[in-house]
């Protein structure tokens, strides 16, 4: 089956650091890529569409200027998090989409989650 | 406007006791819904999608259009069952992103 992987699994930083958190799609190439916010005990909030070769969509109320996503190619996004604060802390996921044939289905493949914390 | 509704947080049955993991849905057009499924210290993985019609590990859910629904089903319920399960939509683009509801914990008690 198709494999996400993320990189690191878990980051400690310090109050004002940025962090660079990278989401690869092992054996399938992936021009639509998400990224998604989880808090404690509550569900994937859905903060950008990274598409390959092209800026990112964010939802409303995501600072793109702080959550940074560059798609630089068909298997890899990247989510930097930009002068990261205790707030940022969080378990960040990914996940990459397989187009269906025929556009019959689009199935996600999600990542393992990435947890941050800032000091 | 896009929305799934999983209006239980956590839902406990005994094992062998059938299941029903409610969701609702609000879409304007044709969604394709899915479950997923999150074990414990695992990641999240699609469980089932309205299209393919199949059974996985027991379970089923079928896409009531006119009740604007897709609820999760199992006859009976095992204790590997137990996990945190997610209903989603999205739209037939293949841009559109997963909108997911807030998720049912399901405990499974011996």
């Amino acid at each position: 089956g198709a494999v996400v992987s993320q990189h690191p699994s878990r980051v400690i930083c310090k109050s004002g650091t940025s962090v660079k958190i990278e989401c690869r799609s092992l054996d399938f190439q992936a021009t639509t890529m998400f990224w998604y916010r989880q808090f404690p005990k509550q569900s994937l909030m859905l903060m950008a569409t990274s598409n390959e070769g092209s800026k990112a969509t964010y939802e409303q109320g995501v600072e793109k200027d702080k959550f940074l996503i560059n798609h630089a190619s068909l298997t890899l996004s990247t989510l930097t998090v930009t002068s990261a604060h205790p707030e940022d802390s969080s378990f960040y996921i990914c996940s990459a989409r397989l187009a269906g044939g025929g556009g019959s289905y689009n199935e996600q493949f999600f990542g393992p989650g990435t947890r941050l914390t800032v000091l | 406007a896009q929305r799934v509704t999983q209006p239980e947080k956590l839902l406990s049955v005994f094992k062998g006791a059938p299941v029903e993991l409610k969701c609702n849905y609000s879409y304007s057009g044709s969604p394709e819904l899915f479950w997923y499924v999150q074990y414990s210290r695992q990641r999240l993985q699609l469980l089932l999608r309205h299209i393919s019609r199949e059974s996985i590990k027991g379970f089923t859910a079928d896409l009531n259009k006119g009740e604007t629904s897709f609820h999760l089903k199992k006859p009976f319920a095992q204790e590997e069952d137990s996990a945190m399960y997610y209903c989603a939509l999205s739209g037939h683009s293949g841009n559109t992103p997963l909108v997911f509801g807030k998720g049912t914990r399901l405990s499974v008690i011996a």
